[in-house]
């Protein structure tokens, strides 16, 4: 089973600082196929990241991913009010898909 | 523009089945794989499964496997989640999402459903 391993479950920043989320595979994902989401309360999830590293239309440049292999970053440069939520990464790699457990990024 | 829209809230009985649509607008409803994906009150997202709505074929997640049921209407546009044998546990929300790119069976999700919350209570 193909197991993504978020963390930490739980940041809490304040705006105007950098966040940084990590998303451990327990394999390596080939060709980068890796996805970032966000989702806000009672909203559907959206895609902010995909490849890896790429960032989906209309997504802020303070947004950007990174990694290869097993050990993936999703980094907001400088956190926008609108930026509180939970970040889930998923993994695309196979046919069999599955998302991470999610970190919460809080106000401080 | 592409538009996913499901079918509303629903209260079940343990034990009891139920059905969630999923309505496509806004590109060819064939070329694109859908997916389900559900969300208990305050945790994390949990993949079940695909349909290929152009041939039928669908993938159940192994621990919906026996439960689960993923159908298509093409001449409707619309997809179909049937999870029987209700258990508190499914209280959820459902959501429908389509794969970014045609005729790919895995991706990522580049449009969802608003979802639909499932509770089931005695």
């Amino acid at each position: 089973e193909f197991v993504l391993t978020q963390s930490p479950d739980t940041l809490s920043l304040s705006p105007g600082e950098r966040a940084t989320l990590s998303c451990r595979a327990s394999q390596s994902v080939d060709s980068n196929y890796l996805a970032w989401y966000q989702q806000k309360p009672g909203q559907s999830p959206r895609v902010l990241i995909s490849g890896a590293s790429t960032r989906a239309t209309g997504i802020p440049d303070r947004f950007s991913g990174s990694g290869s292999g097993t050990d993936f970053t999703l980094t907001i440069s400088r956190l926008e009010p609108e930026d509180f939520a939970v970040y889930y990464c998923q993994q695309y790699h196979t046919s069999r898909l599955t998302f991470g457990g999610g970190t919460k990024v809080e106000i401080k | 523009q592409v538009q996913l829209v499901q079918s509303g809230a629903e209260v079940k009985k343990p034990g009891a089945s139920v059905q969630v649509s999923c309505k496509a607008s806004g590109y060819t409803f064939t070329d694109y794989y859908i997916h389900w994906v559900r969300q208990a009150p305050g945790q994390g997202l949990d993949w079940m499964g695909w349909t290929n709505p152009k041939s039928g074929g669908t993938y159940y997640e192994q621990k919906f496997r026996g439960r689960v049921t993923m159908t298509r209407d093409t001449s409707i546009n619309t997809a179909y989640m049937e999870l029987s044998r209700l258990t508190s546990d499914d209280t959820a929300v459902y959501y429908c999402a389509r794969v970014n790119r045609q005729w790919l069976v895995a991706g990522f999700f580049d449009n969802w459903g608003q979802g639909t919350l499932v509770t089931v209570s005695s």
